[in-house]
């Protein structure tokens, strides 16, 4: 089972609204990622998580804040965001283990949970 | 970084026919490259991937060829069906087996034409 589970599928907020987008994987993946995907764009690295550590944040905006509460669930904290920031959100995770497994860098992505700022 | 390029912006073939995309990338030390398809309203699908130590990899009608000389990859689709109709994208990472950072191509949309 390849599956990364994310929800909401749909959400709208406002621009003075607390909302929190969620990933959830049962695979025993120790690497989680998020992705902020523009309409006819490639997706784009926003945030890495290995082994429940920020890793790599792409010099991402404070108004998004990512939390690894443990190792199969990830969240996105969404708060004063601006309509330029409504896109897909998408959750990845990958094996993540630090020896060398012929998928260990195999990364799955789950649908996405789509965001509009009014 | 990596840059990946990706061509062509657009593809339609007639089904049966064969379709194919290429990449090429700029950082030799990038050593994984996956392919995934998109749907409409959908997140990335994985369908094919390959790594540095393989020339080519084939999966019943899809195949991926690795040239690292020329740092370009291609994704060969046979027999086309129009279920195969979506936006494909290409990526590469130097695997870093927890801290990948994928570089995605700009995107394939293929239109199979019953």
């Amino acid at each position: 089972d390849t599956e990364v589970t994310q929800t909401p599928k749909h959400l709208v907020m406002g621009m003075t609204n607390k909302k929190s987008l969620k990933c959830e994987q049962h695979m025993g993946h120790r690497a989680m990622y998020w992705y902020k995907q523009k309409a006819k764009k490639p997706p784009e690295l926003m945030f890495v998580y290995s082994y429940e550590k920020l890793s790599i944040n792409e010099s991402v905006p404070s108004r998004f804040s990512p939390e690894c509460p443990n190792s199969s669930l990830l969240n996105l904290h969404l708060h004063a965001l601006q309509p330029e920031d409504s896109a897909l959100y998408l959750c990845a995770s990958s094996q993540g283990v630090l020896r060398r497994t012929p998928s260990g860098n195999t990364i799955y992505f789950g649908e996405g949970s789509w965001l509009t700022v009014v | 970084g990596e840059n990946v390029e990706q061509h062509p912006s657009t593809l339609s073939v007639q089904e049966g026919d064969s379709a194919v995309i290429k990449c090429t990338y700029s950082d030799s030390a990038s050593n994984y490259f996956p392919w995934y398809k998109q749907e409409l309203g959908k997140g990335p699908q994985l369908i094919i991937d390959i790594r540095s130590n393989v020339g080519e990899k084939k999966d019943q009608r899809i195949a991926v060829t690795l040239n690292k000389t020329a740092k370009h990859f291609s994704l060969h689709i046979t027999e086309t069906q129009p279920e195969d109709s979506a936006v494909y994208f290409c990526a590469a990472t130097a695997a870093n087996f927890g801290n990948e950072k994928l570089t995605f191509g700009t995107g394939t949309r293929l239109t199979i034409i019953p």
